[in-house]
């Protein structure tokens, strides 16, 4: 089954860190670019990080330029988005997305995770 | 990057049709045949709809119908019905450092 699943979400303090995982199955995970997107409670959607197929380019949304890094690897299907200095406004379930095949240059995610929840408070 | 601007919500009977706006710049919307939407139930992941301003996926139902005037991206539901009921987000890449662009996203009523 084509799948994508998020996990490592929980409750953290201001200032604290946590790493997001998703572990892919069902499809040639190397072969895509992967995204993170999130999601606040009783919020919209807003996109987070992408990387592409082998690491090479990596972009980030102005709100976690320099506090988040995303990350994956291949040998083990496995996207990760590691979040530091977090703040209150980090607080929302963080969805991973598959986006274009590597030379498609497709500009969509077209397969969800069903999200991993973040909670910063103190 | 500001947020797309969508309504915040629209409604419609059975059997009607109606349509959910996007509005971008011409750094966004307006300058990339990139627009998709997304339908999201309470509680679910987001489901792509429509991808590249008018093409369906397979599976998605012809009821949906997407396109594109200048700065202005559109979705259409003809037929409405009761399953459609759920938040509708458009999206577009954008020449920004941000990349990827959501709307403030729409939810849908079906009466």
């Amino acid at each position: 089954e084509v799948q994508l699943v998020e996990s490592g979400g929980g409750l953290v303090q201001p200032g604290g860190s946590l790493r997001l995982s998703c572990a892919a199955s069902g499809f040639t995970f190397s072969s895509y670019w992967m995204h993170w997107v999130r999601q606040a409670p009783g919020k919209g959607l807003e996109w987070v990080s992408r990387v592409n197929n082998d690491e090479s380019s990596t972009n980030y949304a102005d709100s976690v330029k320099g506090r988040f890094t995303i990350s994956r690897d291949n040998a083990k299907n496995t996207l990760y988005l590691q979040m530091n200095s977090l703040r209150l406004e980090d607080t929302a379930v963080y969805f991973c997305a598959r986006g274009s095949m590597v030379g498609k240059g497709a500009r969509y995610f077209d397969l969800w995770g069903r999200g991993t929840l973040v909670t910063v408070s103190s | 990057q500001s947020a797309l601007t969508q309504p915040a919500s629209v409604s419609g009977s059975p059997g009607q049709s109606i349509t959910i706006y996007c509005s971008g710049t011409s750094s966004d919307v307006g300058g990339y045949k990139s627009v998709s939407w997304y339908q999201q139930h309470p509680g679910k992941a987001p489901k792509l709809m429509i991808f590249d301003v008018g093409n369906r996926p397979s599976g998605v139902s012809n009821r949906f119908s997407g396109s594109k005037s200048g700065n202005t991206a559109s979705l259409t539901i003809s037929g409405l019905q009761a399953e459609d009921e759920a938040d509708y987000y458009c999206n577009s890449y954008t020449s920004t450092s941000t990349v990827f662009v959501f709307g403030t996203g729409t939810k849908v009523t079906v009466l």
